[in-house]
Order: structure tokens, then sequence, then C-alpha cells
């Protein structure tokens, strides 16, 4: 079965400091890999999503997160934060050849952002 | 805005009691799915439905069922609920192919369950 870890369930960074969230996946063959954020009282919005295509993925709000197939990692960063970004982060994983919605998610990674 | 809406938002029931949980799907989408997500955890899937059929189960007991309308509205019933039961429910629609990559999940804003 695969699983993803997310280390560190609070971060805290200052704004326009470097946001580096970390995510490791458990899988014997690479998968597909997603992060999502979620707002206070809001659903689950896809920032970005790794489809074998490229290893740097580019997402919106200025994220990007790299797929290191050696390390089983797929860390989310962003170069500066803004306060807008506080929010709740989480990193899912689903088989290339599995059904698109049955994601499988880490326990998430709340981010905070101090003045 | 995603264009999905569940309803309620929020829910109280008691230990044993049967709920039914809503949601409208953006327009044009044939495919729902429904996560529950307790306190400090991340999203675990339960089922998802295409064309009214189930056609995908997480690891959840069968007091867990769903339902697809022709409108590709959803439900999903708990019966003889919990406490265990207590978390946020999330339902997703989507459309296109059921192993596509391109597809892409829209999420409400989830029904917010407690139970006493």
């Amino acid at each position: 079965a695969q699983s993803v870890t997310q280390l560190g369930s609070h971060v805290s960074v200052s704004e326009g400091a470097l946001v580096l969230l970390r995510c490791n996946y458990s899988s014997s063959v690479p998968p597909y890999l997603f992060w999502y954020v979620q707002y206070p009282n809001q659903g689950l919005q896809l920032l970005l999503k790794y489809t074998s295509a490229a290893t740097l993925v580019k997402g919106i709000n200025g994220f990007e997160a790299e797929f290191k197939k050696s390390e089983t990692s797929f860390h989310l960063t962003k170069p500066s934060a803004h306060m807008s970004d506080a929010a709740e982060y989480f990193c899912a994983v689903r088989p290339m050849s599995g059904s698109a919605r049955q994601l499988t998610f880490g326990s998430g990674t709340q981010l905070t952002v101090l003045p | 805005e995603t264009g999905v809406t569940q309803s309620p938002t929020h829910l109280i029931k008691t230990r044993g009691q049967q709920v039914t949980l809503r949601c409208s799907s953006q327009s044009g989408h044939n495919t729902v799915s429904w996560y529950q997500q307790a306190l400090g955890q991340g999203p675990q899937f339960i089922f998802q439905y295409y064309r009214e059929e189930e056609n995908g189960r997480g690891n959840f007991p069968p007091r867990f069922s769903g339902l697809q309308f022709p409108n590709y509205s959803s439900e999903l019933n708990v019966n003889a609920l919990e406490l265990d039961d207590s978390a946020l429910y999330l339902c997703a629609s989507s459309s296109g192919p059921s192993t596509g990559i391109s597809e892409k999940l829209f999420f409400g804003s989830g029904t917010q369950l407690s139970v006493l």
C-alpha cells in the first residue's frame, strides 16, 4: 500500500522567508504526487501535481515541488512566504494505474507565517 | 469557489443515530468521491461513484453507504453512528476518464459532523 509522511505537523516562518514543507512517499513504483492546501472552513485546493513529465513542478501562488526518486521525496517550497500562505498543506499520492480519485493523504502540515 | 456545495455545514448527532450528508457536484461532473477528515488528520477516502454506481471503496465499514442521483448530486449515509465518526466529511467532484491524471478534483467545503 502506498503512503505519505509529512515531517513536521507545524511549521512557522517569517514573512519573506523560504517555505519548505517536507513530504516522503512509500511506494514500490513512482506514483503520482500532489500537494493540496486547505484554508480554514474551506475544502482542499490543488497546488500542484507530479505526473512524471518533469521532476520540478511549478504550481499556483508561487509554490513548486521537486520529485526526487532516490530520496522518495516531494518537498514543497516557496522562496518568499506571504501572510496569505498561512494554511494547512497536505501531500497526497495515488498509483499511476489506480483511480483518479483514490488519493492517500498525509496528516498535514500547518503553516504559520509570522509578521 | 469550486462549484461543489455540501449541506449541512454543521451537524450534531448522538451515538447510534443515522445521518445523511449531501453534495451537489459542479455542473457537468459525473463523478463524486467522499473523504473523511478527522481532527488533525488528512482526508481518508471513503468511496466514489461514477454515473450512479459505486466503483471504488476505501477501508470503511458497510454502515457507510452512498448514492449518486441522475443529476449527479450525491449522498453519504452513515448508520449506527459512533463517536469516532466525528469528522469533517468532504466530497469532491470531477469529470473525464476514471484514470485520467489530467482530471482535477474539485472539493466542497465539507460537513462538520459531531457525534455525542
